[in-house]
């Protein structure tokens, strides 16, 4: 399992376009990226996952770049009810491959 | 998809004694998947349940202490025993369903005096 690191905080105002940034350096051929959401009290929820490109869903967009050692969770127009822990995870989907979750990225936002 | 349900969402208990998680999937699943969150912590992997065979556990998450179940496809236990109050923690079980990605429970919230 390739190990990532994120910005351990962030904060942005509402109505922004909030970045978030992971590095995986070791991603592996067959991993996919893929980006949790937890609201205090509760327990994680998917967000995203991609491979490489873009994705986009109606929830953020995330970028990976050619050499997908790195990727970026955007989360257009941010309200107050995005502020959550994020965390991005890689991992291969191909097989029976249990979760491994980094600190997250504690995303905080202002009014 | 998948909608998991935890019992109980809470409880508090004295040290030395145990409780009893339960985690119920509303599919037939393949995986299931116990956490622990400590307060303020990302969460850390306990162990792997399979259904019809012993649960595999992570460094420094022992049988004894956390023994589970899985009797069938939907369903798995996650017990705490000799409670201490290091063990007050959030507890989550998931699922990994189309392999896309994991669904998680709401947590079980221990609380050990």
């Amino acid at each position: 399992l390739a190990k990532t690191t994120q910005p351990i905080s962030m904060d942005s105002y509402e109505g922004q376009e909030v970045n978030i940034t992971c590095s995986h350096n070791n991603i592996a051929t067959n991993d996919y990226i893929t980006w949790y959401q937890q609201f205090p009290s509760q327990g994680p929820r998917f967000i995203i996952q991609g491979y490489k490109t873009k994705v986009t869903n109606e929830v953020a967009s995330l970028f990976i770049p050619a050499d997908r050692k790195s990727s970026t969770l955007s989360l257009p127009r941010v309200s107050l009810s995005d502020t959550a822990v994020y965390y991005c995870l890689v991992g291969d989907m191909n097989r029976d491959d249990k979760i491994i979750f980094g600190k997250g990225t504690r995303l905080h936002i202002l009014p | 998809s998948a909608v998991i349900s935890q019992k109980p969402s809470r409880d508090i208990c004295q040290r030395g004694t145990s409780l009893t998680i339960q985690c119920q999937v509303d599919s037939q699943v393949t995986m299931m998947f116990w956490y622990r969150q400590q307060p303020g912590q990302s969460l850390t992997l306990i162990a792997t349940a399979n259904q019809g065979s012993e649960a595999t556990y992570e460094s420094g998450f022992v049988i004894d202490k956390f023994p589970i179940s899985r009797p069938n496809l939907t369903f798995s236990t996650l017990t705490v025993s000799n409670l201490s109050p290091e063990d007050s923690s959030i507890y989550l079980c998931s699922v990994d369903t189309t392999r896309d990605s994991q669904y998680f429970g709401p947590g079980t919230r221990l609380t050990v005096l």
